[in-house]
């Protein structure tokens, strides 16, 4: 199947810093891709949607100035954390279409685990 | 919008025994179901998913799920569990919203007893 790689696969920063992470498509190319955040114990909760050549959009109550997600490519999109508070710690999965449709299946990447001190 | 409820939070089975998790989903339209598995520290692998057509859907490492349309359902079972098979299970629902991500329920936690 397609695979979804994330980097890094594990981040640990300082209050009030920037995090990058990186989501990418190996053997596939990927006109949309999804962010997910899921806390300690709970679901997955969708974020935005990563579009190629656009801007993203955003879930209600996710702040688009904090969550900053750019799809440069075709098989790479990138979500910064600006100013990250410990609240922001979490796990953060991306993942994407092959075929540009969600309702084909999603590879999922394996995760960005973000501790913010 | 869409909704998606796992009512079991936890289900302890023993192994060899069968297995039966609970998925009931809200949406407007025909839904398009996907049942996926997570262990400790690796990502989310799909084990099955409903498009259309027949509603029992058989899956990876033995697993199946019906849709029951009536009862807005889809239950995901396994004849005999094995130990391997403990792990988080998500179903998850997409549409909706505009942005076609996937809605996922809150997840059962498989706890497998020898």
């Amino acid at each position: 199947g397609a695979v979804v790689s994330q980097h890094p696969s594990r981040v640990i920063c300082k209050s009030g810093t920037s995090v990058k992470i990186e989501c990418r498509s190996l053997d596939f190319q990927a006109t949309t891709m999804f962010w997910y955040r899921q806390f300690p114990k709970q679901s997955l909760m969708l974020m935005a949607t990563s579009n190629e050549g656009s801007k993203a959009t955003y879930e209600q109550g996710v702040e688009k100035d904090k969550f900053l997600i750019n799809h440069a490519s075709l098989t790479l999109s990138t979500l910064t954390v600006t100013s990250a508070h410990p609240e922001d710690s979490s796990f953060y999965i991306c993942s994407a279409p092959p075929s540009g449709g969600a309702r084909n299946e999603q590879f999922f990447g394996p995760g960005t685990r973000l501790t913010v001190l | 919008a869409q909704s998606v409820t796992q009512p079991d939070i936890h289900i302890t089975v023993s192994e060899g025994a069968s297995l039966e998790l609970r998925c009931n989903y809200s949406y407007g339209a025909t839904p398009y179901l996907f049942w996926y598995v997570q262990s400790p520290g690796q990502g989310l692998q799909l084990l099955l998913k409903y498009f259309s057509g027949d509603t029992l859907v058989q899956g990876i490492k033995g697993f199946e799920a019906e849709f029951k349309r009536s009862q807005s359902s889809f239950n995901l079972r396994k004849p005999s569990v094995h130990w391997s098979d403990a792990a988080e299970y998500f179903c998850a629902v997409v549409g909706g919203g505009g942005a076609d991500g996937l809605t996922f329920g809150k997840g059962t936690h498989l706890i497998i007893q020898p």
